[in-house]
This record gives structure tokens, sequence and C-alpha cells, in this order.
């Protein structure tokens, strides 16, 4: 069965430094796919970054990125230069199978970040 | 619109009522989820359609709940006789299946259901 794990329930940083929100996952599917959702406190999900499990290389959008490490079956999200905007929830989730199978997505506890002036 | 779309967008309802959820995705989306979620908590799944496949019921909590998804659009979860521990928001979510694209799942805005 399909996990994800944030071990993060909090997080501060400070306007304009980076931020790393841990997540680990476990399945026993060699495709899948990786995604990370903020949430502010309007409730609605803002998908941020995917990174599929073939995927040679990290994504990034923008001030987001994914640091992938496959053996480790780590998705960190990585946040540069922070504002206050980026205060909100952000969840981890997982999908198995490949990206053109779909399948339900799995989403971790969250982590709740807040960025400080 | 152009966005996945949920009604209600509040729901009152009394203990024991049964209540329907709706949801409208994104025109061609074949794959739609429906999640809830607790005050302060993660998404807990519920269940996913894909296109004409038998859909995966897996996290459905109790027989008191169901959803279905007719014509392979719109989608309605009930939920009957509901109980306190029933309240939160329901999230409906969709998708395409195909294409790099298809890795983008959209989200509503939700439907908040209290139960007194």
């Amino acid at each position: 069965a399909q996990k994800i794990t944030q071990t993060q329930p909090g997080m501060f940083v400070q306007e304009k430094e980076a931020v790393t929100l841990d997540c680990t996952y476990d399945t026993s599917d060699p495709s899948y796919g990786l995604f990370w959702y903020k949430q502010p406190s309007s409730g609605e999900m803002i998908f941020l970054i995917y990174q599929g499990s073939y995927d040679q290389q990290n994504a990034t959008e923008g001030r987001y990125s994914l640091n992938f490490q496959k053996a480790r079956k780590s998705a960190n999200l990585v946040i540069s230069a922070s504002q206050l905007g980026d205060s909100a929830m952000y969840f981890c989730a997982m999908r198995e199978g490949r990206y053109n199978q779909g399948g339900k997505l799995i989403f971790g506890q969250g982590t709740e970040l807040s960025v400080k002036p | 619109g152009a966005g996945v779309s949920q009604s209600p967008s509040n729901k009152v309802t009394e203990k024991g009522k049964d209540v329907e959820l709706r949801c409208d995705p994104i025109s061609g989306h074949t794959a739609l989820y429906w999640y809830r979620q607790s005050l302060g908590q993660g998404l807990e799944f519920l269940i996913y359609f894909q296109g004409n496949s038998a859909p995966d019921k897996s996290g459905l909590p109790s027989d008191r709940f169901s959803a279905e998804r007719t014509g392979g659009s719109v989608s309605t979860l009930t939920i009957q006789r509901t109980q306190q521990e029933d309240s939160a928001v329901y999230l409906c979510a969709s998708s395409l299946a195909t294409g790099l694209s298809g890795n983008t799942i959209y989200f509503g805005e939700g439907s908040w259901l209290t139960v007194v």
C-alpha cells in the first residue's frame, strides 16, 4: 500500500530565505508521480509541482523545486526566496501508475509554513 | 466555468438526514476524485473514478457513503444518515488521464458540510 509521510507539522522561515519541506513515500510500484500542493487559509488547493518516478531531472517551477532522491524515497519541496504569501499549508501527494493510467492520489498530513517578515 | 465546480458550497444538515454533494469536473477530464478534509487535517481519499473503469471505493469510510458518476462527467457523493463526525470539507478534483498535463489534478473549492 502506498504511503506518504510529512514529518514537520509546522515550519518557520524568514522572509527571503529558502526553506525545505520534507516528504517521504513508500510504494512498491516502480511507476508513480509525486505532487506538491499549497493550501492557503482560503482553503483552495493550488498545484505547485510534479515529479515522475522516471524523470531524470528534478522538477522546477519558478521558486519551487523538488529535491527528488529516489533511492531514499524522498521528495522534498524547496521554496527559494520565501515571501509572506507563501504562508500556508503544504501537502505532498503520490499517485501510483504511469501518468497515462491515472490512479488515486494519496496525501500526506501536511506542513504548515509560516513566513516571518 | 473553466474549473472544477462543486455545490453546495455550504450545507448545514441535521443528524440522521441524507445529503448529496455535487461535483462538475473540468470538461474532458476523465479522472475524478473525492476527498474529505476535517478541520486542520490532511486530505482523506474517499473514491476515484477513471473513465468507464470500476471506481476505486477503497477510501469510503462506511456504507453510509456512496458516489456515482453519470455519463462520465458529473459526480454525486451521497452521505446517508449523517453523523456529526461527517462534518468536514468535501473536495472534488479532476484530471486528464493521458499526457503530461494529466499529471495536474485540479481541485474544486469544496463543499463545507456541518452536521448538527
